[in-house]
This record gives structure tokens, sequence and C-alpha cells, in this order.
């Protein structure tokens, strides 16, 4: 079975600064997906960043990167130059090679303060 | 390209009623996966269809069955509602199987009374 930790459930951090969420896994599998998703408030969930575990280059999406430890088995995403917009619920999640499901971790609630 | 669409958006049902919500993918997406969103339990897979057949299924009861079309729509029904079936359902496309990057629709919010 797989499981996915966010042990942050509040973030906050100054527009324009740079802040860090962090997501800890666990899977008995080699082959595996990360992944990042964003839920805005009352607004549809959006894929944020997606790193393949056999990738050692973390990945990145403009203003988002993700920081891949696989022999923690840590998954932190780092939001650079933060705005407004990019308040929201924050969920890590995994799949395994060969299976459709997500396994998402609680999330983090992270504010932008103006 | 329009994004996956939930109907409908919202919904009451009483206890011991039966439901059934619709999920239409993004064109050209063959897998559907329908998840549960509550409070207290987050975010839980509930099942993924593929080419009209069920491929996978989480742990949740026989009242929660679902099935998918010729054309990749999807439905998931739950039959004998419970107060704790409260919760946002979203359903999630992806082009094919092992592709691994799932769209969520809006949600279905359901309360059940």
């Amino acid at each position: 079975a797989q499981t996915v930790t966010q042990s942050q459930p509040e973030m906050s951090v100054q527009e324009a600064e740079t802040v860090t969420l962090s997501c800890t896994y666990d899977t008995s599998e080699s082959d595996y997906y990360l992944f990042w998703y964003k839920q805005p408030p009352s607004r549809q969930m959006i894929l944020v960043i997606r790193q393949e575990a056999y990738k050692q280059q973390n990945a990145t999406e403009n203003r988002f990167s993700v920081n891949f430890q696989k022999a923690a088995k840590s998954f932190s995403l780092k939001i650079s130059d933060s705005q407004l917009g990019d308040a929201a619920m924050y969920f890590c999640a995994l799949a395994v090679f060969g299976n459709e499901k997500l396994t998402f971790g609680t999330g983090t609630r992270l504010t932008i303060i103006p | 390209k329009a994004g996956v669409t939930q109907t409908p958006r919202y919904l009451i049902k009483t206890r011991g009623q039966q439901v059934t919500l619709s999920c239409s993918p993004i064109s050209g997406h063959r897998s559907v996966s329908w998840y549960q969103q509550t409070p207290g339990q987050g975010l839980q897979f509930l099942f993924e269809y593929f080419s009209e057949t069920q491929r996978n299924k989480g742990n949740f009861p026989g009242r929660f069955s679902g099935r998918q079309f010729s054309n990749s729509r999807s439905e998931m029904n739950v039959s004998t509602l419970e107060l704790g079936d409260s919760a946002l359902y979203l359903c999630a496309s992806s082009l094919a199987r092992q592709n691994y990057e799932q769209y969520f629709g809006p949600g279905t919010r359901l309360t059940v009374t």
C-alpha cells in the first residue's frame, strides 16, 4: 500500500517571497510518479507539476519546482515569487506504475499575504 | 479544448435514495477515474474505467458503482444513500492508461439529508 504525508496543514507566505511545501511518501514499488495538485477555493483541481521516480533531475514548471529525494522518500514543492493567485490547497499525490489510482496527502492550505 | 465536465454540480438527496453523477472527459481522453473528497477522509479513490471496463476499484462498499460508455463518458451511482456519503465527487480523465496525468473536473457536491 502507498501512503502520502503532508505534515503542514497550513502555510503562509508574503507576496513575491518563496515558500516550500513538504511531502513524504511511502511505497515498496520502484516505479512510480509523484504530483503536486492545486485546488483553489471552490475551483477545480489543477495539476501543478509531475515527477517520474526514475528521473534524477528535479521537475520545474515556471515558478514551481520540486526537490525530489528518492532515498528519503521526500518530494517538496517550491513556489518562487509567490502571487495572490497561488492561494489554494496543495495536494501531494503518488501513482505507482501500472495503476491509475492516485494516493493523496491531506493537503496544505497556502495563504498569500499581500 | 473543453475540460472535464461534471453534472450536476450540486445535488441534495435524502437518506435511502439513490443518485447518479455524470462525467464527460476531455475529448480524446479514454481513462476516467472517480474520487470522493470529504473533510474527514480527504481524497479517496473510488474506481477507474477504461474502454468501458472497470480497471481498478478503491475500498468502498458495493453501493458505489459506475460505468463507462463507448464515448468515454462515465457515470457513477450511489444507492441507498447514507449521511456519510455527503462529499465532493471528483472525476478525472487521462489520455490513456499509464499516462499518469489526470485532469480533474469541478466536481459534484452531494449533500445527503
